[in-house]
């Protein structure tokens, strides 16, 4: 069964860090793209990363160019988005999703994990 | 950036109805286009892929049909548990971007 479970989410203050992850089982981690998308409260989707199968190249929403860096770790079949300098408006339900190419078809997310920036 | 809208946002329909959902693109994005299912507290489900592809594993009730701009999704005979939000994207080009959302209620 295809399984991407995301962790790392929690209560931060603007200006702060926290490192999302996205473990993956399932299927063979090295030979998918994964994208994070997030969801603010009552909000719809918003694209905000992907990384290629192999981790060589990387792609960002400019809304979060510059703060936001994710990378993989193949070994161990998890995705990470480390994310520093956060924002209010960066509170949001972030997803994992893997996709066959560097086309955004998710064919599959995780659960997502919450964030939520604030004093 | 693309800009996706959608038609209508929102939706009350009976059991066994036909449901349709527009998706425009602002510009060509050929068949680029995916349709999501979200459920109320859950993660999007793909159902629709290059907008007239069903993903496997899903009913065929769902179907999509368009290119270039505009872009339909039908679910055939509406079934309680079709209680969701239905969110088209478009990854032709790059930000991938979604249409804001129609939320389908049962009437």
């Amino acid at each position: 069964e295809v399984q991407l479970v995301e962790s790392g989410g929690g209560l931060v203050q603007p200006g702060g860090s926290l490192r999302l992850s996205c473990e993956v089982s399932g299927f063979t981690f090295s030979t998918y793209w994964i994208h994070w998308v997030r969801q603010a409260p009552g909000k719809g989707l918003v694209w905000v990363s992907r990384i290629k199968s192999d981790g060589s190249y990387t792609t960002y929403a400019d809304s979060v160019k510059g703060r936001f860096t994710v990378s993989r770790d193949n070994a161990k079949n998890t995705l990470y988005l480390q994310m520093n300098s956060l924002r209010v408006e960066d509170t949001a339900v972030y997803y994992c999703g893997r996709s066959p190419s560097l086309g955004a078809t998710l064919l599959s997310w995780g659960q997502g994990t919450r964030v939520t920036v604030s004093t | 950036d693309i800009q996706m809208t959608q038609s209508p946002s929102s939706l009350s329909a009976s059991v066994g109805d036909r449901v349709i959902i527009t998706c425009q693109a602002s510009q060509d994005i050929s068949n680029y286009l995916n349709w999501y299912q979200q459920k109320p507290g859950k993660a999007p489900k793909l159902l629709i892929f290059d907008a007239s592809n069903l993903e496997t594993g899903v009913p065929s009730r769902f179907s999509g049909t368009g290119s270039g701009t505009d872009f339909t999704f039908t679910i055939s005979s509406l079934q309680t548990e079709d209680l969701a939000t239905y969110y088209c994207q478009q990854y032709n080009d790059v930000p991938p971007t979604f249409g804001p959302g129609t939320k389908v209620d049962i009437k």
